[in-house]
């Protein structure tokens, strides 16, 4: 079974309002979880580290008051994405790292956000 | 520069038989992990196997191997006995600085893998 949980799987908004994805780690503490973004036919793109605890590092590009992500536990990050738009349309996938036992990655299951 | 090089945006290969997909990779990072995963189109990122800087032994997993030639930076992904199921997208991807906490993957643009019965 999966041991990071992405929820929603799927979600259609209206073009203005927000949407919060969350990334939850099952059966392991997370103090680090990454957020990617993935649009049609390309590659993964990290868009930030959410780190718990503290503020999020952001990759260059990438808008912090659009994309507002929280780490407010060790099994728990939330991306919320602000005043959508259309081309914010995309795969949004996470990742977090259990250290015990060696730093294995997992990955969410991904989300897929319409704005229309 | 790009970390992650795949050249093959595509690629066909006859159920049953072998294929190579390429990966060539730049750090200059002395620690580094190397992954490839695939995702089918229903967008999961499925691990399918892993190489360390350090390991002196080519990874395998079931009907994946891994070649990596370090002097040459490429960890090509070998898929023996071609099955439909195999295709998917790959993606090659590396973590740098193992030790130091830089801990994200930088993934490739992927190689598309169609499978031909």
């Amino acid at each position: 079974g999966a041991v990071v949980s992405q929820h929603p799987s799927w979600v259609i908004c209206k073009s203005g309002t927000s949407v919060k994805i969350e990334c939850r780690s099952l059966d392991f503490q997370a103090t680090t979880m990454f957020w990617y973004r993935q649009f049609p036919k390309q590659s993964l793109m990290l868009m930030a580290t959410s780190n718990e605890g503290s503020k999020a590092t952001y990759e260059q590009g990438v808008e912090k008051d659009k994309f507002l992500i929280n780490h407010a536990s060790l099994t728990l990050s939330t991306l919320t994405v602000t005043s959508a738009h259309p081309e914010d349309s995309s795969f949004y996938i996470c990742s977090a790292i259990r250290t015990v036992g060696g730093n294995t990655i997992y990955f969410g299951e991904g989300s897929w956000l319409t704005v229309v | 520069a790009q970390k992650i090089t795949q050249t093959q945006p595509g690629m066909f290969v006859q159920e049953k038989e072998a294929v190579t997909l390429d990966c060539t990779y730049d750090t200059s990072d002395q620690s580094y992990g190397l992954f490839w995963y695939k995702q089918p189109s229903s967008g999961e990122m499925i691990f399918l196997i892993y190489q360390g800087s350090y390991d002196e032994q080519n990874a395998t997993e079931g009907r994946y191997s891994l070649n990596f030639q370090k002097a040459r930076k490429s960890a090509n992904l070998v898929i023996s006995a071609s099955q439909l199921g195999d295709s998917a997208m790959y993606f090659c991807a590396m973590r740098e600085g193992w030790d130091t906490g830089r801990r994200a993957l930088t993934f490739g643009s992927g190689t598309r893998l169609q499978v031909q019965p």
